[in-house]
């Protein structure tokens, strides 16, 4: 079974510049999860995905970032502009309906200079 | 004060050794707790949920406590490739929604 897919592995930009992740799930998987985790830290989830609807956006800084998934299987997660701290690694994550997340993609390190 | 916390560790220990480590939370309605194991510079992976009743997986046990509101994962008969940070994770007010600690780094030496 293929794992989770994202899109691309690194990426350097300088702050106020924008930049897109892309995610392709396992498929069948209903839930999709986006996570940031910056270094020393646990996984902070920035939106959930149930097929395409939001499940739970609460912690993702609306005024920046901004995802959506296409038709309940890829999805894409955007920053417009970048800030410094915004430097982490992005995680795609999905599962089953009600299942744990995972698995995980390999993530996106970003690094906003 | 944060939702899960864990000793971030480093726990030392000789390879063969048994290591035990909790995760404390906070919110006391929390239903679904999970252990996942992450290698540097990877993705976390899951390694098991926790049950009510315990969970053991072969050298791994899970065990959760309500009373005291922690979580335990005991490794037994450790090996070099257990080297890895251990993430706890519970649900929050939904079981929508899972808040994570900062994992406790672990380093198994031969």
């Amino acid at each position: 079974e293929a794992g989770v897919a994202q899109s691309p592995r690194y990426k350097i930009i300088e702050k106020r510049q924008s930049v897109a992740f892309w995610c392709n799930p396992i498929s069948g998987h209903a839930t999709l999860y986006w996570y940031q985790q910056i270094l020393g830290q646990g996984p902070k989830l920035l939106i959930q995905f149930q097929n395409n609807g939001v499940v739970d956006d609460s912690q993702l800084p609306k005024d920046r970032f901004s995802a959506e998934r296409l038709k309940g299987v890829d999805s894409t997660l955007k920053i417009q502009p970048a800030k410094l701290e915004d430097s982490a690694v992005y995680l795609c994550a999905s599962s089953s309906l009600m299942g744990a997340p995972g698995p995980f993609g390999p993530g996106t390190r970003l690094t906003v200079l | 004060r944060k939702e899960v916390e864990q000793d971030p560790g480093p726990f030392n220990v000789p390879e063969g050794a048994t290591v035990a480590f909790n995760c404390t939370y906070s919110n006391s309605a929390s239903q679904s707790f999970f252990w996942y194991r992450q290698d540097c510079r990877k993705e976390p992976k899951l390694l098991m949920s926790v049950y009510s009743s315990g969970n053991e997986d072969g050298r791994f046990t899970a065990q959760l406590n309500r009373a005291s509101q922690y979580i335990s994962l005991l490794i037994r008969d450790s090996k070099l490739s257990d080297s890895a940070t251990y993430l706890c994770a519970g649900s929050g007010d939904s079981n929508y929604q899972l808040i994570w600690g900062a994992g406790t780094k672990l380093i198994i030496k031969p």
